[in-house]
């Protein structure tokens, strides 16, 4: 079962303009939130990340919105540039009795075309 | 500052050998993790180890073993390799058990393996 999902498996936008990346989460219990960003032959880098007693939380031109009523949260980028092109993984997070549970989507592949 | 190192970058095996994925990193963390990234799929946890001694299976582990003798290294051993196990795979750290979901974790290059 497919805890977090981005339903999206890719994404063109033009430069300049903003790119949004959805992500949909089914487990309640997640209560923190993170994307992270890769390019082609390296690892995965931490890019933001929403705790959820919030509904947003930004970081320059990158900016988490959290929804949780509709287990959903997004990632705005404004304005997109081409150093934006790569996979974006969310993540989503929960303690439970103590043991920690970490799921990762699926992963949106962002084109940024000039 | 290095971080996490994997290597190798690249291998290919044959069906039914053996082969360990090296892992290292230099920030001290406690926490070191190997997860394994397929097409549709993400990033899928196979095993973990919250410190020196201690490691625990994840939501993949069949075919993989893991030991962690040191805080710095944590190899990935494939015992009989199978197609199933064509994936590239990457270490992950960080601080603590508890920081790699609430505040992020340190993700090495990566390893592509390809089992004939």
């Amino acid at each position: 079962d497919q805890q977090v999902k981005q339903n999206s498996p890719s994404l063109s936008v033009q430069e300049g303009r903003i790119s949004i990346l959805n992500c949909d989460y089914t487990n309640s219990m997640f209560d923190y939130f993170l994307w992270y960003k890769k390019y082609p032959a390296e690892g995965p880098t931490f890019l933001i990340s929403i705790s959820s007693i919030k509904d947003k939380n930004e970081d320059g031109r990158f900016t988490v919105f959290l929804n949780k009523s509709a287990k959903h949260l997004s990632l705005h980028i404004v304005p997109s540039q081409p150093g934006d092109s790569a996979v974006y993984f969310c993540a989503a997070s929960s303690i439970i009795q103590g043991a920690q549970k970490l799921v990762f989507g699926q992963g949106t592949r962002l084109t940024i075309n000039p | 500052n290095a971080g996490v190192t994997q290597t190798p970058k690249f291998q290919v095996l044959k069906t039914g050998q053996s082969m360990t994925l090296q892992c290292a990193q230099d920030m001290n963390h406690e926490y070191m993790s190997w997860y394994r990234q397929d097409p549709g799929m993400g990033l899928r946890l196979i095993h973990y180890s919250v410190g020196a001694g201690i490691t625990d299976q994840g939501e993949v582990p069949n075919g993989y073993n893991v030991s962690r003798s040191t805080t710095e290294d944590f190899p990935l051993r494939l015992l009989s390799a199978a197609p199933s196990q064509t994936s590239v795979y990457f270490c992950a750290s960080s601080y603590s058990e508890r920081s790699r979901g609430r505040e992020k974790l340190f993700f090495g290059s990566g390893t592509q393996l390809s089992v004939l």
